[in-house]
């Protein structure tokens, strides 16, 4: 059964507005979560993170949001940009020695 | 050139013919990892080692050896390669702890079993 769930394959979004980005989890016990980014034929690079303590992180333009009741979280981009262009995972540890699960991910299209 | 570095890029092979992809890293981190990338799953991991010597299965592990005689090198081996095992292979490494150290990847490697 699927810990980490990003219900959206692909979303498409104009160059300038907002991107959100969703992940379920479904394991109480996680308590770090991290957003990557994927270009084609490259490896996952890391983007973001935030811990279970917090409701919110913001790095520049990328802003992530954790609801832990809702075991809910989302990577938000402003503004996007064509570059922005990628799949994104979502994953999440279980303690700091915890593997990362991953979702499937979602693939953002921005377009210009 | 510092980093993590897997080898091939690219390889094709045959059902039932062992294969080892090659993972190695230059950073003397603790923990290593491989992943397998498909259509529909994401990400899954197959085994990780937390030091050299120390290895232990994922969620994927059937159908694959590792090994980790070295800090820097950490090949999975399939013994004998099935359809199944298509894939894009990644390889990763940590320092040490999840909260101070996310996962750093390298390239891949696209298998086909044919």
């Amino acid at each position: 059964d699927q810990q980490v769930k990003q219900n959206s394959p692909s979303l498409s979004v104009q160059e300038g507005r907002i991107s959100i980005l969703n992940c379920d989890y479904t394991n109480s016990m996680f308590d770090y979560f991290l957003w990557y980014k994927k270009y084609p034929a490259e490896g996952p690079t890391f983007l973001i993170s935030i811990s279970s303590i917090k409701d919110k992180n913001e790095d520049g333009r990328f802003t992530v949001f954790l609801n832990k009741s809702a075991k809910h979280l989302s990577l938000h981009i402003v503004p996007s940009q064509p570059g922005d262009s990628a799949v994104y995972f979502c994953a999440a540890s279980a303690g700091s020695q915890g593997n990362l699960i991953f979702g499937k991910g979602t693939k953002l299209s921005v377009k210009p | 050139d510092a980093g993590i570095t897997q080898s091939p890029r690219y390889k094709i092979t045959e059902t039932g013919r062992q294969v080892t992809l090659m993972c190695h890293q230059t950073w003397s981190h603790s923990y290593m990892f491989w992943y397998r990338q498909d259509l529909g799953h994401g990400l899954r991991l197959i085994y990780y080692s937390a030091a050299a010597d120390i290895t232990d299965k994922g969620e994927v592990p059937d159908g694959y050896v590792v090994s980790r005689s070295k800090t820097e090198n950490f090949p999975l081996t399939l013994e004998s390669a099935t359809r199944s095992q298509t894939s894009v292979y990644f390889c990763a490494s940590m320092w040490g702890s999840t909260y101070n150290s996310p996962l750093h990847f390298g390239n891949g490697t696209r298998l086909t079993v044919t």
